[in-house]
C-alpha cells in the first residue's frame, strides 16, 4: 500500500528561523517527488519537484535520500507569507499511471 | 489568471437534491481529477480521466460519477445528495505530475 509520511506539527518559527519538514514514503520505485502548498482554506500548489538528490529555489532547499526513502524542504529566512500547510507528494510508479499520492501535511506558522 | 474553473465555489444544497460540479480547463490537458477535502485533512483521489471517453474511481469510495466528453470538461455529478457528502472538492489537471488545482467547490449538505 503506498503511503506518504509527514513530520505531524505544527511548527510555529519566529521571523527568519530555519526551518525542516520531512517526509517518508513507502514506494521505493518512485522516480520524482514534490512539495506542494496549501494556503487556509485555498487550493494546493506545486512548490517544487525533486528528481534527483535535490534540487534548491532560493530559500527553499528539497532534498531526496532513496536510500531510506526520505524527503526533506528547508526553508530559510523564514516569512510572514510561507504560513501554510506544506504537502509531500508521491506518484504512482504503475505503467501509465499519473496518480499522486498526497501526504497529511505540515502546517507552518511563521510568528512575527 | 486562472486556467482551471470550477463553479460554483460555494454550494449549500438540501438533502436529496442532484447536484453537478463543475471543473474546466484551458490548457489542454489530458490528465483530469477530482479530490476530496475535509478541513485540515489530507486530499483524497476520488475520479480521474487520462482523456475523453476514459474514467475511472480513485481510491477513496464515492457516490458520485463524472464524465469526460470533452478534453477541457470534467464535471462531477451527485444523484442524491446527502449530508456526508459535505465536504470540499478539487478539480486537478495535469500533463505529467505537475498538477493544477481548481479553487474548489465547498459543498454543504443540509
Amino acid at each position: 500500500r503506498k503511503e506518504v509520511e509527514q513530520d505531524p506539527g505544527p511548527f510555529n518559527v519566529p521571523e527568519g528561523a530555519t526551518v525542516a519538514f520531512n517526509c517518508t514514503y513507502s514506494n521505493s520505485a518512485s522516480q520524482s517527488f514534490f512539495w506542494y502548498r496549501q494556503d487556509c482554506r485555498k487550493e494546493p500548489k506545486l512548490l517544487m519537484s525533486v528528481y534527483s538528490s535535490g534540487n534548491e529555489d532560493g530559500r527553499f532547499t528539497a532534498q531526496l535520500n532513496r536510500a531510506s526513502q526520505y524527503i526533506s524542504l528547508l526553508i530559510r529566512d523564514s516569512k510572514l507569507s510561507d504560513s501554510a500547510t506544506y504537502l509531500c507528494v508521491v506518484p504512482d510508479s504503475g505503467a501509465g499511471s499519473y496518480q499522486l499520492t498526497f501526504g497529511k501535511g505540515t502546517k507552518l506558522s511563521v510568528i512575527p | 489568471e486562472a486556467d482551471i474553473y470550477q463553479t460554483p465555489r460555494y454550494l449549500v444544497i438540501g438533502t436529496g437534491k442532484k447536484i453537478t460540479l463543475e471543473c474546466s480547463q484551458t490548457m489542454g490537458h489530458d490528465k483530469m481529477y477530482w479530490y476530496q477535502q475535509d478541513p485540515g485533512m489530507e486530499l483524497h483521489l476520488i475520479h480521474y480521466s487520462y482523456g475523453v471517453n476514459s474514467t475511472e474511481k480513485g481510491d477513496l469510495s464515492s457516490e458520485s460519477t463524472v464524465s469526460r466528453i470533452r478534453t477541457e470538461h470534467f464535471p462531477l455529478t451527485l444523484e442524491s445528495a446527502r449530508p456526508s457528502h459535505t465536504s470540499q472538492y478539487l478539480c486537478a489537471s495535469g500533463q505529467g505530475y505537475g498538477y493544477t488545482f481548481g479553487s474548489g467547490t465547498r459543498l454543504t449538505v443540509v
